[in-house]
């Protein structure tokens, strides 16, 4: 069963605008999530975390938001730029029961256009 | 930040045969390396966690003779894909940790294309 979800396999955004990925799960007891972006050819890259204390983290243009309750979380890109292009995965981590292993998403693909 | 490579980034074998995938941390020590597939278009699925001088936990429904693990040393973990057949071909991805608590900590090598003839 895919306990980490991402729906969208792919998103268009116009330059300048706000990109929403969107991720879902279900193993409540996840604890800590992770967006990483990927180039084709290359390994995942880690971008921005959260944990779930939390409900918001931000780091210059990027903010992650957890919604618990809903078991959701969404990566937003503001402003978006053409080198934003990539896959974007997220991942959670049962962090106190499993250490460091990771759950990915599928995945969604970002295309940024001029 | 932290580097990890893999060897080879692709490679072709026939039917059969065995292969060995490299992974190494160039700048630091891990103390625990994690093995990665990823089908086109799905998800990373996580093979096995291996720690140095152990032997690897593998994930449910992951062959554990025919994906071979060895973390010989702090720095190299390889992963041997025996009698490799056509539905073995994928992104095979490592990933290595000096503080695998730390999910942030986890850094991934290129990944390594493997095409079974």
């Amino acid at each position: 069963d895919q306990q980490v979800k991402q729906n969208s396999p792919s998103l268009s955004v116009q330059e300048g605008r706000i990109s929403i990925l969107n991720c879902d799960y279900t193993n409540s007891m996840f604890d800590y999530f992770l967006w990483y972006k990927k180039y084709p050819a290359e390994g995942p890259t880690f971008l921005i975390s959260i944990s779930s204390i939390k409900d918001k983290n931000e780091d210059g243009r990027f903010t992650v938001f957890l919604n618990k309750s809903a078991k959701h979380l969404s990566l937003h890109i503001v402003p978006s730029q053409p080198g934003d292009s990539a896959v974007y995965f997220c991942a959670a981590s049962d962090a106190y029961n499993q250490g460091g292993k990771l759950i990915f998403g599928q995945g969604t693909e970002l295309s940024v256009k001029p | 930040g932290a580097v990890v490579s893999q060897h080879p980034s692709r490679v072709i074998c026939k039917s059969g045969t065995s292969v060995k995938i490299e992974c190494r941390s160039l700048d630091f020590q891990a103390t625990t390396m994690f093995w990665y597939r990823q089908f086109p278009k799905k998800s990373l699925m996580l093979m096995a966690t291996s720690n140095e001088g152990s032997k690897a936990t593998y994930e449910q429904g992951v062959e554990k003779d025919k994906f071979l693990i060895n973390h010989a040393s702090l720095t190299l973990s390889t992963l041997t894909v025996t009698s490799a057949h056509p539905e073995d071909s994928s992104f095979y991805i490592c990933s290595a940790s000096d503080s695998p608590g730390l999910s942030e900590t986890q850094y991934f090598g290129p990944g390594t294309r493997l095409l079974v003839l």
